[in-house]
């Protein structure tokens, strides 16, 4: 089962930032958290993980609370492109189970 | 990131046949993944593949219906066995790559009819 809960569906302005909430409260030691994002039943596109720091690429950021049972996704200024399913997957080096995701819509 | 490619892209096949999925990598890689995605539907996975040894199957997923080959470490396939319409769905294989996590094939969509 998947060890993440996301909200099922979130809507976005075009040019705000998108915060996409994700918990994950069983979290181990050495899980870390990825996201993932898949635009029109393709492939699922790497966003970024982490593992206790926040992290930024030039996608997105990641902040990870200090007790690391919860993490937000930040999209610093949605396009309509990024109209997507989004999931938060909590994993080591041994595989991904997927949860039900998050998805976006960003509006004109 | 390793690059991934997967044949076919789409396929359309009568109930009672099977359909081998093949996911051809551009590096050496230990470990690929085989996932199931029904329509409207997340991804769930159906079995890990490593090189030399037998599939890794996950709850609900057995040998005789997906039977999974490795033979080397840039190459898997997936065969999906006696088809019915339930089997519908995109199947899609990925990889780790490292510090980028995982990369995914885009995906064969098969229709079962």
């Amino acid at each position: 089962d998947a060890k993440t809960t996301q909200p099922p569906s979130m809507d976005c302005a075009e040019g705000r930032a998108a915060n996409l909430p994700c918990n994950h409260s069983t979290i181990s030691g050495n899980e870390y958290v990825y996201w993932y994002r898949q635009i029109h039943s393709q492939g699922p596109q790497y966003i970024i993980h982490g593992l206790k720091n926040n992290e930024t690429n030039e996608m997105a950021s990641l902040i990870i609370t200090e007790d690391r049972k919860s993490s937000t996704l930040i999209l610093p200024h949605a396009t309509l492109r990024d109209t997507a399913v989004y999931y938060c997957i909590v994993g080591g080096a041994q595989k991904l189970v997927f949860g039900q995701g998050t998805r976006l819509t960003i509006n004109p | 990131s390793a690059v991934i490619s997967q044949k076919p892209s789409r396929d359309i096949c009568q109930r009672g046949t099977s359909l081998t999925i093949q996911c051809q990598v551009d590096s050496q890689v230990t470990m690929m993944f085989w996932y199931r995605q029904q329509p409207g539907q997340s991804l769930t996975l159906i079995a890990t593949a490593n090189q030399g040894s037998e599939a890794t199957y996950e709850s609900g997923f057995v040998i005789d219906k997906f039977p999974i080959s490795r033979p080397n470490l840039t190459f898997s396939t997936l065969t999906v066995s006696n088809m019915s319409p339930e089997d519908s769905s995109i199947y899609l294989c990925s990889v780790g790559a490292g510090y980028y996590g995982y990369t995914f094939g885009s995906g064969t969509r098969l229709t079962v009819v």
